[in-house]
């Protein structure tokens, strides 16, 4: 059975562009959750979808947003990059809203300069 | 503000010894905790979860969850090299997010 894939491995921006990151979860899955992992901060939560719907979001900015297929791929989305997004965006995937294992992707590797 | 605290380490055991991750969590509201591992360059994968006070074994992993102190731990036995990683301690409520710790570096030394 095939992981969560994330698309793709890695990118380099400039300031200012916007960026279009892929997450397809494991097949069955519903629930797709998005983080964003910093040596400072560490792993934060971005948002989360179940069945196309949005059904929590954290703390950032509106230029991060998100949705949800109807096959259960999800995309982020960024605009307006800043250097602080340089991160690596890790993608969840599981069955329904909190459920027990949560599967990462790979993750993206964004470089914003 | 909803946090989850460990210590950053690095921690460093000799091989064969029983390395000993801890977290303290802030909600008291938490009802599911979790344990993960991160190599470096790759992504979380999922060791172990708790939702009981006491002790839960899996093979060389023991975790342990303390409600009323608000900490839960993982212990490893007879650590192998192959288990210096980064560990991320993670809590939700149930059908909430997971919120992590921003995890432990331990390092056994062979």
């Amino acid at each position: 059975k095939a992981g969560v894939t994330q698309t793709p491995r890695y990118l380099i921006k400039t300031r200012g562009q916007q960026v279009t990151l892929s997450c397809s979860p494991i097949s069955g899955h519903r629930s797709v959750s998005w983080y964003q992992q910093t040596p400072g901060q560490g792993l934060q939560f971005l948002f989360e979808y179940f069945s196309e719907t949005q059904r929590n979001k954290g703390n950032f900015p509106g230029r991060f947003s998100g949705r949800q297929f109807s096959n259960s791929r999800s995309e982020m989305n960024v605009s307006t990059l800043e250097l602080g997004d340089s991160a690596l965006y890790l993608c969840a995937s599981s069955f329904g809203l909190g459920d027990t294992e949560a599967f990462f992707g790979q993750g993206t590797r964004l470089t914003v300069v | 503000q909803k946090e989850v605290e460990q210590n950053s380490g690095p921690l460093s055991v000799p091989e064969g010894a029983i390395a000993s991750l801890n977290c303290t969590y802030s909600d008291r509201g938490s009802q599911s905790f979790f344990w993960y591992r991160q190599y470096s360059g790759k992504s979380p994968e999922l060791i172990m979860f708790i939702y009981s006070n006491g002790d839960k074994e899996d093979g060389r992993f023991t975790a342990q969850l303390n409600k009323a102190s608000q900490y839960v731990s993982l212990l490893i036995r007879d650590s192998q090299p192959s288990d210096s990683a980064t560990y991320l301690c993670a809590v939700n409520r149930g059908n909430t997010p997971l919120v992590f710790g921003k995890g432990t570096r331990l390092s056994v030394i062979a």
